[in-house]
């Protein structure tokens, strides 16, 4: 059984900084992976998904990687602004008929 | 990216009453819809997969008779809360699957807010 875990659970960083959120799965046979952002009260927005035969997927300062073998996709985030503020989920797509398994998110807080 | 849109964005109804929500996939069609519910703090519970032209498949511990779902058209899916009570209160999400190219990548609606008084 498919099963996604993120840490950190939360992360406080200032203004500035590059950071690294962290997602694993326990099994590597995906079909792909999406990166969301979600607001507090509001619907989930699509950051980047990753194909199970691509490495890595850019989008302006976002920056995510996926290693099916070792069960793991990182986002990297460039010179984190206030705005980034918000809990990250990922999610892992097993099969293109099947429905996403979700993480429990990492809250991320950017301080001024 | 794809757009999905929900309507209502919140609604306030009485105990008892029914209340539907609709979820529309914009700029592409869509054969694959899915509804989430979300409590304060808490993650996305899915709670049924729609398929066009065909029955929704629930997941464990939904009761069918009470959220209703209905995709008749490969662009809107909608969610009937039926007999609904203050513990229905919650955060309703929709989203849709965009399975053109291959990447079956999902987009989310901005959501429903449901108060139930």
């Amino acid at each position: 059984k498919q099963e996604v875990t993120q840490i950190p659970a939360a992360l406080s960083v200032p203004e500035g900084e590059n950071l690294v959120l962290n997602c694993s799965f326990t099994d590597s046979a995906i079909y792909n992976l999406q990166w969301f952002r979600q607001d507090p009260g509001k619907g989930l927005t699509s950051l980047l998904l990753i194909q199970s035969s691509q490495r890595e997927q850019t989008s302006g300062r976002l920056n995510a990687s996926l290693d099916k073998s070792s069960g793991r996709s990182t986002l990297y985030i460039a010179a984190s602004q206030p705005g980034d503020s918000a809990t990250y989920l990922c999610a892992v797509n097993p099969d293109s008929n099947y429905q996403l398994i979700w993480g429990a998110g990492t809250k991320l807080i950017i301080k001024p | 990216g794809a757009v999905v849109s929900q309507h209502p964005s919140w609604v306030i109804c009485k105990s008892g009453t029914s209340v539907k929500i609709e979820c529309r996939s914009l700029d592409f069609q869509a054969t694959t819809m899915f509804w989430y519910r979300q409590f304060p703090k808490q993650s996305l519970m899915l709670m049924a997969t729609s398929n066009e032209g065909s029955k929704a498949t629930y997941e464990q511990g939904v009761e069918k008779d009470k959220f209703l779902i209905n995709h008749a058209s490969l662009t809107l899916s909608t969610l009937t809360v039926t007999s609904a009570h203050p513990e229905d209160s919650s955060f309703y999400i929709c989203s849709a699957r965009d399975t053109q190219g291959g990447s079956y990548e999902q987009y989310f609606g901005p959501g429903t807010r449901l108060t139930v008084t």
